[in-house]
C-alpha cells in the first residue's frame, strides 16, 4: 500500500526556518510527483506546487514561489519542504500528496496525514 | 488562472441525495477529480476523471461534468459522510493543480 508520513507538528516563531517531511513507501519514489497542499485553519486547500523526486524539478505555484523550496532525497524515498522565513499566515497543515493521471487529467491519490505548522511570537 | 467555484455548505437528510456542485468556465473540457475530507483528517479521493471511483469508495458516489459545471452526487447520505468536500481540476495552462473552495456537508 501506498503510504506517505510526515514529521511531527512544529511551533515557530516569525522569521524562522523550518524543514519537514513527507516519507514515502509502497512504490517507487522516484516515478511519481508529489505535491505540496496547504490548508489553513477552517479554510480549503491551496496548492503549493511540485517536485519530481527522480531529478528533483519543481513548480511552484506563485503564491509560494521565493517563500518555500521543495527538496527530496532518493536514497531515504523523503520528500522536504522548507519555508525561509516563516510568517504568521503560514499557520496550517501541510500535506504532501501523490499525483497521478496524464496531462490534464493530474489528480491526487494517495495523502499523507499532515503537518502542523503553527507560527506565533 | 482557472478557477473553479463550489458552494460553501450543503445540508441534507439521512438517506437523501446529496449533490455538490463545481462551476468553472468550460470545465466540460477538463477532468473533475473530488475529495471527502473529515475533520481532524487528510483528503481522500473519491472520484476521478469526472466519474471513476476508487477501490473502496462506495458506489453512492457518483460523479459528472458538462458544460460549466462539474458535480458530485452521493445517494441515500448517511451520517458517516458528513465532510468536506473539494473539487479539482489540472490547469494545462499554468501546469498547476487547482482545487475548489470546498463544500460542507451536514446531515441533518
Amino acid at each position: 500500500d501506498v503510504q506517505l508520513i510526515h514529521s511531527g507538528a512544529e511551533v515557530k516563531k516569525p522569521g524562522e526556518s523550518l524543514k519537514i517531511s513527507c516519507e514515502a513507501s509502497g512504490y517507487v519514489f522516484s516515478s511519481y510527483w508529489l505535491a505540496w497542499v496547504r490548508q489553513t485553519p477552517g479554510k480549503g486547500l491551496e496548492w503549493m506546487g511540485i517536485i519530481y523526486p527522480y531529478d528533483s524539478e519543481t513548480q511552484y505555484s506563485l503564491s509560494f514561489e521565493g517563500q518555500v523550496s521543495f527538496s527530496a532525497d532518493l536514497s531515504t524515498r523523503t520528500a522536504f519542504l522548507q519555508f525561509h522565513g516563516l510568517k504568521a499566515s503560514d499557520t496550517g497543515i501541510y500535506f504532501c500528496a501523490r499525483r497521478v493521471g496524464g496531462s490534464n487529467r493530474y489528480y491526487f491519490d494517495s495523502w499523507g496525514q499532515g503537518t502542523l505548522v503553527t507560527v506565533s511570537s | 488562472s482557472y478557477v473553479v467555484s463550489q458552494p460553501p455548505s450543503l445540508s441534507v437528510a439521512p438517506r437523501q441525495a446529496a449533490r455538490f456542485t463545481c462551476g468553472g468556465h468550460n470545465i466540460g473540457s477538463k477532468n473533475v477529480h473530488w475529495y471527502q475530507q473529515k475533520p481532524g483528517q487528510a483528503p481522500v479521493l473519491v472520484i476521478f476523471e469526472d466519474t471513476a471511483r476508487p477501490s473502496g469508495i462506495p458506489d453512492r458516489f457518483s460523479g459528472f461534468n458538462s458544460g460549466n459545471m462539474a458535480t458530485l452526487t452521493i445517494s441515500e447520505v448517511e451520517a458517516g459522510d458528513e465532510a468536506d468536500y473539494y473539487c479539482q481540476v489540472w490547469d494545462i495552462k499554468t501546469d498547476h493543480g487547482v482545487f475548489g473552495g470546498g463544500t460542507k456537508l451536514t446531515v441533518l
